[in-house]
């Protein structure tokens, strides 16, 4: 499985934006890059994903790299519910998600 | 509420026990998924079914651990003779079949064995 890095932890001020880099330079052709993010307590979160293009949806945008070797999500106004761990994840044609440790966000009313 | 259903929400059971878990997926939903996540740790992936078969089994999943999706609804995850090691968060996920459908996660079955 291709392999991604992202940072342990991030800290934001609530209402500003927020945003979370993730490098895979291993990606392949067909990987897709999904964002998922664990609130406490609960099961993993769909976030967005995207192939090349930029991809926004009302959680978030997901900007890609022009070589794919690098994305960034973006949280464009941080609440305090957004306080969880983000994972980024390549996704290929087996349908298997493959998790990291992911970013552990933590929002500062 | 329609999303994915696991019951029992938290168990916990002396080592050397049975225990069985069970998750209704989103109706519609063709893959169903097992993932087991440790504290600190992400999910990893257990084993996964396309309706009511079983495509592909974790390495993790040893002979102790059996998952069924009986006429491709639910699913249910047993392990006998649990061990310690055992404890973690079991995760149902299910998904559509089309490539790249985003799964959606129950809330998971915390299963402490002492």
């Amino acid at each position: 499985d291709a392999k991604t890095t992202q940072p342990n932890s991030m800290e934001s001020n609530e209402e500003e934006p927020v945003h979370l880099p993730c490098n895979h330079s291993t990606i392949s052709g067909t990987d897709y890059i999904h964002w998922y993010r664990q609130l406490p307590s609960q099961g993993p979160e769909y976030v967005i994903h995207g192939l090349t293009s930029n991809v926004n949806n009302r959680m978030a945008s997901l900007a890609i790299a022009e070589d794919r070797k690098s994305s960034t999500l973006i949280l464009h106004r941080a609440t305090l519910r957004d306080a969880a761990v983000y994972y980024c994840i390549l996704l290929s044609n087996d349908y298997k998600l493959s998790f990291g440790a992911g970013t552990t966000v933590t929002v500062r009313a | 509420d329609t999303g994915v259903s696991q019951n029992p929400r938290h168990k916990i059971t002396k080592r050397g026990q049975n225990v069985t878990f069970r998750c209704d997926p989103i109706s519609e939903h063709n893959r169903l998924y097992w993932y087991r996540q440790t504290l600190g740790q992400g999910p990893e992936f257990l084993t996964y079914f396309q309706n009511e078969a079983q495509l592909e089994k974790s390495r993790l999943l040893s002979d102790r651990f059996s998952a069924e999706r009986p006429k491709g609804s639910f699913s249910t995850l047993e392990i006998q003779r649990t061990e310690q090691g055992d404890s973690a968060m079991y995760l149902c996920a299910s998904s559509l079949w089309e490539a790249n459908s985003p799964l959606h996660f129950g809330n998971g079955t915390r299963l402490t064995v002492t």
